[in-house]
């Protein structure tokens, strides 16, 4: 079957650095998408990675290696509006998305 | 910036009544999506659509239709809405370009069947 893991929540400092993981086992792999959603509020678009490596941009990075079925979301430099929950989504030889439960993540002053 | 705009934001209904949930996009994409998302679990789709009148079924249709008659506008209906409907409906749209499709959501219904 195919299955999308990422931890359920996580906790960090305002101002500090998190890393939220995703590995994946899917039918083909057509990219890698992160989401974020804030509560009550619909997904937004925050990264897509196709290729091995990783994509800056701004507080955000998002990392992949496809031979190892992971990645990562990096989020640096803290903000209180940054919690939220973080959605890992990759597309499948199908072009379906599959859709990871997503990571809450909390943080704190 | 891509709008998608969904009927209700929160919609409380009866067991049995037939439920009309309508999503439109102004952005001329192909592709619609229906998902529910329940606490704890991934976001699942319902049913989709890449043309004007066709429809395919998703992973959970069961209980669901959809209609798109025009490009713009995707719409989703509980035939008989049951408790277990209960949920957090999202609409998307997107178009492929090469190899990235990259979904646009609407606010999302809240739907409460008592």
């Amino acid at each position: 079957g195919q299955n999308i893991d990422q931890p359920t929540e996580m906790t960090a400092t305002e101002g500090a650095i998190v890393q939220i993981n995703c590995t994946y086992q899917t039918s083909g792999f057509n990219g890698l998408f992160w989401y974020q959603q804030h509560a009550g509020e619909a997904p937004t678009f925050l990264s897509y990675n196709v290729l091995d490596g990783l994509e800056e941009k701004g507080r955000f990075s998002s990392f992949l290696s496809r031979s190892k079925g992971y990645s990562y979301l990096l989020l640096k430099e803290l903000q209180m509006k940054d919690s939220a929950s973080y959605l890992c989504a990759v597309m499948d030889s199908n072009y379906q998305l599959i859709w990871g439960a997503g990571t809450k993540l909390i943080i704190k002053p | 910036d891509v709008k998608v705009t969904q009927s209700s934001r929160y919609l409380v209904k009866r067991t049995g009544e037939k439920v009309f949930l309508e999503c439109v996009q102004d952005m001329d994409h192909e592709n619609m999506f229906w998902y529910r998302q329940d606490p704890g679990l991934g976001l699942r789709l319902i049913y989709f659509s890449y043309d004007v009148k066709m429809k395919e079924k998703g992973d959970i249709p069961e209980g669901y239709s959809v209609s798109r008659e025009k490009k713009e506008r995707f719409s989703l209906i509980l035939e008989s809405a049951s408790t277990n409907q209960t949920s957090m409906y999202l609409c998307a749209s997107s178009f492929r370009q090469g190899h990235t499709d990259t979904q646009y959501f609407g606010p999302g219904t809240r739907l409460t069947v008592l």
